[in-house]
């Protein structure tokens, strides 16, 4: 069954505190991607990685971080730098960058307090 | 800036109704447009529409897309309750790996 999974589905973390959110494909894509939604706005990019050792800086990547040392796992943390870490967080691939669709996972809905 | 607008920001119709939604946008070089469903979680991917391939049909659901206008529409016909989602629409350019995406249409669709 191929797809992309997240874990875990719900996050409740402390302020100040790192987090890691888990995302696995195996659709054998070399392209991942990770983005925020936050409500009333569109989905914005954190990072993304073209292929495997690989990534870059999206739109809005202080206070986040990344590894992508397996091309099935792309990894994303929320580091206590991140001032607004309550978000839902979307998980993507594509066969590759550029003009490919972009399959999501489930998500991962964090709370900071 | 790159921009994606789309309109209505939320719409209820009763079934049986079409819908059309709107996804307007600017942004440098365009290379390809998506349409997505997101009913709870994961974005479902509908279309992709690019200067080669400007529309798309899938049983009740069509898309095209107008690059001198700059603009697409999605349209629903015979809705059922089973469409009530909100559908996003993303724009990509060329020279760049990202999609911007608009902040999407919130469709309710009663019994």
């Amino acid at each position: 069954d191929g797809g992309i999974t997240q874990s875990p589905k719900y996050l409740f973390r402390k302020e100040g505190q790192n987090v890691t959110l888990s995302c696995e494909q195996n659709l054998n894509h070399d392209a991942m991607y990770w983005y925020r939604q936050d409500p009333g706005q569109g989905l914005r990019l954190i990072y993304y990685s073209q292929i495997v050792n690989d990534f870059q800086k999206g739109d809005i990547a202080e206070g986040y971080s990344v590894s992508r040392e397996k091309k099935e796992s792309f990894p994303l943390t929320v580091t206590s730098a991140q001032k607004n870490p309550t978000a839902f967080y979307l998980c993507a691939s594509s066969l590759k960058a550029g003009a490919y669709e972009q399959y999501f996972g489930p998500g991962t809905r964090l709370t900071v307090t | 800036e790159d921009k994606v607008v789309q309109s209505p920001l939320s719409l209820v119709v009763h079934e049986g109704d079409t819908v059309t939604l709107n996804c307007s946008y600017e942004v440098t070089n365009f290379r390809s447009l998506l349409w997505y469903k997101q009913e709870k979680k994961a974005p479902t991917f509908l279309f992709m529409l690019t200067s080669s391939g400007i529309e798309k049909k899938s049983g009740r659901l069509s898309s095209i897309l107008d690059k001198k206008e700059l603009f697409s529409i999605l349209n629903i016909t015979a809705t059922q309750t089973g469409d009530s989602a909100v559908y996003l629409c993303a724009v990509g350019s060329s020279g760049t790996y990202k999609y911007i995406f608009g902040t999407g249409t919130r469709l309710k669709v009663l019994a």
